[in-house]
């Protein structure tokens, strides 16, 4: 069964630091997601991680993969206020018929 | 429309009834995906639908869930017998194809409240 751990679960952090979301994810993946979520919101998509070692960064938030330790990272650099929000990580397995298994993700607020 | 299309946005029922759930993907996507997110259980997935087939059910909780597409476009998810249990936001996604590089885009979700 393909699980998805992500810590911590809760971040609070100031502004203009800089912290790591990790996932874990336990077998091999097809493809890996970060999405983030507003408050009442939907799931907005933020990068998609296709192979071992792909980096792809936007704006303050920069998201790695390492397909041989299973772990996926997303850096926060400089928070601000506006990243206030909950992350999820998702991997992709097309044998569980391309469905996402989601981490439970991190709730990240950002003190002004 | 722009992006995927949940309807209602709230359901408020009485344990017992049965209600649907609509969702319209992105035109053109021939993925869609039924997920529930609640608060014990974070995000399920629920059903995956490729054209008007479903693949993959396999996250359907019990027979009082079941889904259709149709015209491979709108979807419908119904729950009979409705427990107090099944409230959650039912959140559905579209991707042009199934799998891949191809990012699911979701709708903003049904919330759905049994009394």
């Amino acid at each position: 069964e393909l699980k998805v751990e992500q810590n911590p679960l809760f971040l609070s952090m100031q502004e203009g630091k800089n912290y790591t979301i990790y996932c874990n994810y336990s077998t091999t993946s097809d493809r890996l997601y970060w999405y983030r979520q507003d408050p009442g919101k939907s799931l907005e998509s933020l990068f998609v991680l296709l192979s071992n070692g792909a980096v792809k960064q936007e704006g303050r938030l920069m998201a790695s993969l390492d397909t041989k330790a299973r772990l996926s990272t997303l850096h926060i650099t400089a928070a601000v206020h506006d990243l206030s929000a909950t992350y999820f990580c998702a991997v992709l397995r097309r044998e569980y018929g391309n469905k996402l298994v989601f981490g439970a993700g991190t709730i990240l607020r950002v003190k002004s | 429309g722009a992006g995927v299309s949940q309807s209602p946005s709230n359901k408020v029922t009485e344990k017992g009834k049965d209600v649907e759930l609509r969702c319209d993907p992105i035109s053109g996507h021939t993925a869609l995906y039924w997920y529930r997110q609640s608060l014990g259980q974070g995000l399920e997935f629920l059903i995956y639908f490729q054209g008007n087939s479903a693949p993959d059910k396999s996250g359907l909780p019990s027979d009082r869930f079941s889904a259709e597409r149709t015209g491979g476009s709108v979807s419908t998810l119904t729950i009979q017998r409705t427990q107090q249990e099944d409230s959650a936001v039912y959140l559905c996604a579209s991707s042009l194809r199934p799998g891949g590089k191809n990012i699911q885009y979701f709708g903003a979700g049904t919330r759905l409240s049994v009394l």
